[in-house]
């Protein structure tokens, strides 16, 4: 079973550019997470995505946003770069189960965003 | 909103000693999990706890679930070089799959 996948692996951009990172969550997976990893910061909740709607947000500015597409895979749009964006977004997904109310989430490999 | 302190930040260990992080939540958790993540590498999951009191292991971890299902530790005994990585803990509220994360533990294992 494949597992997320997330592209590019690296990307640099300078800033005030717009950044589009992209993740493809397990099949059968309905529910995609964005995270921000930056140096020391651990885990920032960026996006909830399930059934293709944004389910709930963390506090980040709207100039970070994303979409999911009919086929469960995922957007991250991040306008307006700034250098304090630089960082390892990652991208998990799960899938809710009723039975065992286990919802762990598989991450994916995460897009290094460097913005100069 | 929801807050998940993990402490402590950083934990440099002798291989064979024992190793505790632990995980405290502002807000009464529906469930706790816990990921490590490999230095270079992404977090994957360890374990999810539910009940009050829970207590399971996996080998050399145990990890336990507080009474008033605010808190989680994970104890490692005789920790190995292949323990490096840091350790997450996760906190879930019911009626959401959205996990609010601790900072993380970096564990460090000196031969």
């Amino acid at each position: 079973e494949a597992g997320v996948t997330q592209s590019p692996t690296h990307l640099i951009k300078t800033r005030g550019q717009q950044a589009t990172l992209r993740c493809s969550p397990i099949s059968g997976h309905t529910s995609v997470y964005w995270y921000q990893q930056a140096l020391g910061l651990g885990l920032q909740f960026l996006l909830w995505y399930d059934e293709g709607e944004e389910r709930n947000r963390g506090n980040f500015p709207p100039r970070f946003s994303g979409r999911q597409f009919p086929n469960y895979s995922s957007e991250l749009n991040v306008n307006a770069l700034e250098l304090e964006d630089s960082a390892l977004y990652l991208c998990a997904s799960s899938l809710w189960s009723t039975g065992t109310k286990l919802y762990e989430q598989y991450f994916g490999p995460g897009t290094r965003l460097t913005v100069t | 909103g929801q807050q998940v302190m993990q402490i402590p930040q950083y934990q440099h260990v002798q291989e064979g000693e024992d190793f505790t992080t632990y995980c405290n939540s502002s807000t009464t958790l529906s469930n706790i999990q816990w990921y490590k993540q490999r230095p270079g590498g992404h977090p994957v999951f360890l374990i999810q706890l539910v009940k009050s009191g829970e207590v399971k292991k996996q080998k050399r971890l145990t990890f336990q679930f507080g009474e008033a299902k605010k808190n989680s530790s994970l104890h490692i005994t005789a920790t190995q070089t292949t323990d490096v990585g840091t350790y997450f803990c996760a906190g879930g509220q019911g009626g959401s799959e959205k996990l609010v994360f601790g900072k993380g533990t970096k564990l460090t294992v000196n031969p």
